[in-house]
């Protein structure tokens, strides 16, 4: 039973387009989200997280949404770069932090220029 | 400031045969984490430590799998004997207390 869920595992965009990568969980103990990023041969590196008190949390280009009510987050990139090519993972905690993670599958992001 | 250290980076190794894995957290980091990740998914936490303390290996295969954290820093993760369907990206992360994990660029291992 995957309790994170990231159902596309690829989205392709254009350079200065927005992208938007989905993930949704299934356990409402969660109350910690974390996206990484990860290229490849590298171990995953932290890009953003939110706090299940919070609907909302932006650092820069990178915005993550959360909607409790639907067990819903999303990463918004604005503008995406060609950098921004990796794959994306998304992990749940409900430890209030970051200390036993749950992460999804991953969605392989291709910004083209 | 240095990252998480993983080594070595790849193994080939046959079936039955053991390995090891060594990772050297970031310094000051009192909690280590190991992940494996296999082909197509996110990494699954196979044991945490807080210094050198297993507070959680529920996910840990105790028939085959070791781990050590003597002195709480280093760790040694170890698989005896490896099996065909070990073959994955073994990762190691830190964090302090309850901070952002940190994590290392993985070993890849091969079993053949």
């Amino acid at each position: 039973d995957q309790q994170v869920k990231q159902n596309s595992p690829s989205l392709s965009v254009q350079e200065g387009r927005i992208s938007i990568l989905n993930c949704d969980y299934t356990n409402s103990m969660f109350d910690y989200f974390l996206w990484y990023k990860k290229y490849p041969a590298e171990g995953p590196t932290f890009l953003i997280s939110i706090s299940s008190i919070k609907d909302k949390n932006e650092d820069g280009r990178f915005t993550v949404f959360l909607n409790k009510s639907a067990k819903h987050l999303s990463l918004h990139i604005v503008p995406s770069q060609p950098g921004d090519s990796a794959v994306y993972f998304c992990a749940a905690s409900d430890q209030g932090g970051s200390e036993k993670l749950v992460f999804g599958k991953g969605t392989k992001l291709t910004v083209n220029p | 400031e240095a990252g998480v250290v993983q080594s070595p980076r790849y193994k080939i190794i046959e079936k039955k045969q053991p390995v090891a894995f060594w990772c050297n957290p970031i310094s000051g980091h009192n909690t280590l984490y190991w992940y494996r990740q296999n082909l197509g998914q996110g990494p699954e936490l196979l044991i945490r430590y807080e210094n050198e303390e297993a507070v959680d290996d529920s996910q840990l295969p105790k028939d085959r799998f070791s781990a050590e954290r003597l002195k709480g820093v280093d760790s040694t993760l170890k698989i005896q004997p490896a099996e065909l369907g070990d073959s994955a990206v073994y990762l190691c992360a830190s964090s302090s207390q309850s901070e952002t994990q940190y994590f290392g660029p993985g070993t890849r291992l091969l079993v053949l």
